[in-house]
């Protein structure tokens, strides 16, 4: 079982605002890294540090974090941003990276 | 170009070994991590470990400890995913990937992911 939970799935309308959360008690001491995900292809980093984006993620991709609960938020949703998207940061004991369990989101 | 390029489809039965490659280009691989993640078909990702090219420091994660072995050949600026004696729930796609240049928590790098099919 992951140590950090997702909720599996999130739909939102086309141009409106989604926020994708990850809880874990790790979450209090490190960072969370937010993977995006499309259907047959390798996952691509969209969030790293306190909220770094990679080159080429567009700024509507956020990330944000308080207490024991990360969100990533995608300020006006596009089609192409339909994808399964993981958070991923270290564990309990700081030694090992664990994934959450993903959440698929749906553009409506 | 940066790049991590993984060794092609295997279809393997069940007690037989296997490594699989992950080789870059485009970048000094001594200063980074390599690390691999499995994804079993419909299934999340699962972190399973990484190396440092520079000096082979493995790290596994518990659930993967004993069961695979990860390691590097920076001369050749390639790493490796192998196992001893594969069984039928190794099926998966696994992917590698190279740590960003602030350090071993994110990974901005992906190799196409190798598929591994064990059937009997």
């Amino acid at each position: 079982s992951s140590e950090l939970t997702q909720d599996p799935a999130v739909s939102v309308a086309l141009g409106q605002t989604v926020r994708i959360t990850c809880q874990g008690d790790s979450l209090r001491t490190y960072y969370t890294i937010w993977y995006q995900q499309k259907p047959g292809q390798a996952p691509v980093l969209v969030i790293y540090g306190k909220n770094n984006r990679p080159s080429g993620i567009p700024d509507r991709f956020s990330g944000s974090s308080s207490g024991n609960t990360a969100s990533l938020t995608i300020t006006g949703a596009q089609a192409e941003d339909e994808a399964d998207y993981y958070c991923n940061s270290r564990d309990s004991d700081g030694d090992h990276r664990v994934f959450g369990g993903g959440t698929k989101l749906t553009v409506l | 170009e940066v790049q991590l390029v993984q060794s092609g489809v295997e279809v393997k039965k069940p007690g037989e070994s296997l490594k699989i490659s992950c080789q870059g280009s485009g970048y000094r691989i001594s200063n980074y991590w390599i690390g691999w993640v499995r994804q079993m078909p419909g299934k999340g990702l699962e972190w399973m470990g990484m190396v440092y090219s520079a000096n082979s420091d493995t790290r596994y994660s518990p659930s993967f400890q004993g069961q695979v072995t990860i390691s590097v050949d920076k001369s050749i600026s390639t790493a490796y995913l192998q196992w001893s004696s594969l069984k039928a729930s190794d099926t998966a796609m696994y992917y590698c990937a190279r740590s960003h240049l602030t350090g071993p928590d994110a990974f901005d790098i992906w190799g196409q992911g190798t598929m591994v099919i064990v059937s009997s």
